[in-house]
């Protein structure tokens, strides 16, 4: 099992604003990394696979980057689509997801 | 179009028992890794175990290794979770999901709506 850490918990934020989330991995995972949004009562959706690689349909944006340990996920110009719970999912070692971060205003 | 539903769930006393199913369909089924996820309430995605396409591995997270058997029929696209002895604290919605994967990198890029299993 490979712990992984969400930062912050909750991120105040407004719409035309950029956000910047982070996930730390207990210990190296490459870039074996991927990203979701999850709003409630419907399925979670992929958004960057691979710490970088958006998902065919995910608005640009949408953007990844980090390796080995810290990885960020950035949401430029914040629409008011995007207030949403962001995970963080390793699949180095078996699979395990971050706490996630919930973006609201 | 992918497509993958989620049945089964329900109320169940501690200490019993109850699969959950997952029907697919719109892909090659028997080519996918497949897992569930959980997601109690108030609380985050927790990933519970996955299957190799073939069925041949499994793998499962610590919490519920022992109770928790993920299994599938590829004759029939479906998936399944036996849950035994069950626990409070395996209140949760239950989500299948379908392993996509771009060379060694995976990622879950379907999900089914969820069903829903209260412990109580």
């Amino acid at each position: 099992d490979i712990p992984m850490t969400q930062s912050p918990s909750s991120l105040p934020a407004s719409v035309g604003d950029r956000v910047t989330l982070t996930c730390r991995a207990s210990q190296s995972i490459g870039t074996y990394l991927n990203w979701y949004q999850h709003k409630p009562g419907t399925a979670p959706k992929l958004l960057i696979y691979a710490a970088s690689t958006l998902q065919t349909g995910v608005p640009s944006r949408f953007s990844g980057s980090g390796s080995d340990t810290h990885f960020t996920l950035t949401i430029n110009s914040l629409q008011p689509e995007d207030f949403a719970t962001y995970y963080c999912q390793q699949v180095s070692r078996a699979r395990s997801f971050g706490q996630g971060t919930k973006v609201e205003i | 179009e992918v497509r993958l539903v989620e049945s089964g769930g329900g109320l169940v006393q501690p200490g019993g028992s109850l699969r959950v199913a997952c029907a697919a369909s719109g892909f090659t089924f028997s080519t996918h890794w497949m897992s569930w996820v959980r997601q109690a309430p108030g609380q985050g995605l927790e990933w519970v175990a996955n299957i190799k396409p073939d069925g041949s591995e499994a793998y499962y997270v610590d919490s519920v290794k022992g109770r928790f058997t993920i299994s599938r029929d590829n004759a029939k696209n479906s998936l399944y979770l036996q849950m035994n002895s069950l626990r409070a604290e395996d209140t949760a919605v239950y989500y299948c999901a379908r392993e996509g994967h771009y060379s060694n990198w995976y990622y879950f890029d379907w999900w089914g709506q969820g069903t829903l299993v209260p412990v109580s």
